[in-house]
């Protein structure tokens, strides 16, 4: 079955720096829509940015992201880290058609002064 | 933007007690999912729904069970519980189609002695 891998359960980082979260996918099916969730501390999970574009940069507060089907990887990325990125970053795939989709296992990120 | 809200909030339940987690969603959204959160697992889909009438299992619905009597509610039955059930859970709901972002409820923890 369809699968993401977050290879990373905690980043840590200081403010300014720049963030790479990692996000590899597995499925057959050959057009998946992959999808950045974030969750901070005692909130739910909200949508950050999502694309089914391969070799297309989408972006949203900051953050961005390219789906590149050749290497089945959806990173998340932004140039400089704040306070406020602190949080609990899902990768999510739809690929079936069902309406399901699968979350990665997450990464939290910490990012201190 | 999507109104999702999840009753009770907290939940204490006993072994081999029953539980009703009860969902609410106010946008008219055609589906609805039920997840649990748990640490180093992510985000894991219990059951989800089509429409009222409508549940499909999840990639874990051992142990549950669920309920969708109209477009605006959705339930998740624990009808013996156990302490592996112990988690947080999340509803969510979203329109149709692989694309489609889905809004979270607030999330409901349970804890089963």
């Amino acid at each position: 079955g369809d699968s993401v891998t977050q290879t990373e359960g905690l980043v840590t980082l200081t403010e300014g720096l720049p963030v790479m979260l990692n996000c590899t996918y597995q499925t057959i099916y050959s057009n998946p829509f992959l999808f950045w969730y974030v969750q901070h501390l005692n909130e739910s999970p909200r949508l950050l940015l999502k694309s089914f574009t391969d070799n297309k940069r989408t972006e949203h507060q900051g953050f961005h992201a390219t789906l590149h089907k050749s290497s089945s990887s959806f990173h998340l990325q932004k140039s400089s880290a704040q306070l406020s990125d602190s949080a609990l970053y899902y990768c999510a795939l739809s690929a079936t058609g069902g309406y399901k989709v699968v979350f990665g296992s997450g990464t939290r990120l910490l990012v201190s002064p | 933007e999507a109104a999702v809200t999840q009753s009770p909030r907290n939940k204490v339940a006993v072994t081999g007690g029953k539980v009703t987690l009860s969902c609410n969603q106010t946008n008219n959204h055609n589906n609805m999912y039920w997840y649990r959160q748990d640490t180093g697992h992510g985000l894991r889909l219990i059951h989800y729904s089509y429409g009222a009438g409508s549940t499909e299992k999840g990639d874990i619905p051992d142990g549950y069970k669920a309920s969708r009597p109209s477009q605006e509610n959705f339930s998740l039955i624990l009808e013996l519980a156990t302490p592996s059930q112990t988690s947080v859970y999340f509803c969510a709901s979203g329109e149709g189609g692989v694309y489609a972002e889905q809004f979270f409820g607030p999330g409901t923890r349970l804890t089963v002695l």
